[in-house]
This record gives structure tokens, C-alpha cells and sequence, in this order.
């Protein structure tokens, strides 16, 4: 069955530091990959995906993740924190080859120290 | 453009009560999807729809949940009756249907109804 790993439920950066939030998966086929973003009180909104191609993927507010098959990571990295990243992220998983479902990780509170 | 409605935004009920959420997706998307949330934990799905019809609806308790998308659009989430462990954050999601050429598309999520059951 698929799976995500959230390494750390909760990390702390100082602002303008930079940010590492980490997700390994478990899969068999060739992974789809997500990241979201959740603010308190508020839907979860996509922040990047990885489906084929490029390995770098580039998303909205600055953040980016590199799918790494061999090491089955898809770590969350922003170069510089801003106080408005601080929120709830989701990794998730999905494959490829017909619709399979979206699992999502338990989730790492990003918390920004001014 | 309007993003994904849901109502209401809070909810308490005693146990043993009935309960419904409702869901107007973004326009155009024909794929709706219901997630619980507890606490602590990402969303877990619940059942899907591809316009009216539900394809994917194995996480569903079907005991005491049950849901419906009448006419393609708005879905309505019911529980009956409701148990202390029913307390979450019910988020609904819709998308283009769910694959296009083979690519997922992206769900967009509304913000969640808090339920708490005393």
C-alpha cells in the first residue's frame, strides 16, 4: 500500500533561515507527489507536484522539491523563511496508471521565530 | 472565481444526534471528494464522485454515514447517528474529473467543517 512519511510534526525556523521539511514515501510504481500548505481554519491548498519529468519541481510562495527515487524523498525546501509560512504542510502520494487515491502524510507545523 | 462552499463552518452535537454538511464545488469540476481530518492527522478520503456517481466510496462507513450529489453539484455529508469519535474536520474537495491524459488533476479544498460530538 502506499504510503508518506512526515519526519517531525513540528519544526521551528528563525525567520529569513532556511526551510527543511522532510517526506519519504513507500511505493512499487512510479509516484505522483504533492506538497500542500494548510493555514489554521482553512482548506489545504497545493504548493507543488511532482508527476514525470523534471526532478526540481518549482512551486507558489518560494518553496521547491526535488524528487529523489533513489532515496524515495521528496523533501520541502524554501531558502528564506517569511513569518507568513508559518502553517500546517501535507505531503501526499498518488501513482500513476488510472486514478489511485491521494494519501496524505500527518502533516509538520512550520512554526517561523521572528 | 468562487472556490470550494462548505457550510456550516462549525458544528456541536450530542452523540446519538444526526448531522449533515454540505459542499457546493467550483464550477465546472465534476469530481467531488469528502475527507475526515482528526486531529493531528492528514485527510483521509471518504468518497468520491465523478458527477453523480460515487466510485470510490471504501472508506466510508456506510453504517452510519451516507452521502449524496444530486444532480452533479452540490453534496450533502450525513451522519446518523453520530459518535464521540466522529469528531473531526470534514473538508470537501473538487477537481477536473479526476485524471486527464493520464495526469491527475489538482483537488481544491474548502476550508472544513469542524464537527464536535459531546
Amino acid at each position: 500500500a502506499q504510503s508518506v512519511t512526515q519526519l517531525g510534526s513540528h519544526v521551528s525556523v528563525s525567520e529569513g533561515a532556511l526551510v527543511l521539511l522532510r517526506c519519504n514515501y513507500s511505493s512499487s510504481v512510479p509516484p505522483y507527489l504533492f506538497w500542500y500548505v494548510q493555514y489554521p481554519n482553512q482548506g489545504l491548498q497545493l504548493l507543488l507536484k511532482y508527476t514525470t519529468g523534471a526532478t526540481l519541481v518549482k512551486g507558489i510562495n518560494g518553496f521547491e522539491a526535488e524528487f529523489k527515487k533513489s532515496e524515495t524523498s521528496f523533501h520541502l525546501t524554501k531558502p528564506s523563511a517569511h513569518m507568513s509560512d508559518a502553517a500546517e504542510y501535507f505531503c501526499a502520494v498518488s501513482f500513476s496508471g488510472g486514478y489511485q487515491k491521494v494519501t496524505f502524510g500527518t502533516g509538520t507545523k512550520l512554526q517561523v521565530i521572528p | 472565481e468562487a472556490g470550494v462552499v462548505q457550510s456550516p463552518r462549525y458544528k456541536i452535537i450530542e452523540k446519538k444526534q444526526p448531522v449533515a454538511f454540505w459542499c457546493n464545488p467550483i464550477s465546472g469540476h465534476n469530481t467531488l471528494y469528502w475527507y475526515r481530518q482528526n486531529l493531528g492527522q492528514g485527510p483521509e478520503l471518504l468518497i468520491r464522485y465523478e458527477n453523480e456517481e460515487a466510485v470510490d466510496d471504501s472508506q466510508l462507513p456506510k453504517d452510519r454515514f451516507s452521502a449524496e450529489r444530486l444532480k452533479g453539484v452540490d453534496s450533502t455529508l450525513k451522519i446518523q447517528p453520530a459518535e464521540l469519535g466522529d469528531s473531526a474536520v470534514y473538508l470537501c474537495a473538487s477537481s477536473l474529473q479526476a485524471l486527464t491524459s493520464g495526469r491527475i488533476n489538482e483537488q481544491f479544498f474548502g476550508p472544513g467543517t469542524r464537527l464536535t460530538v459531546l
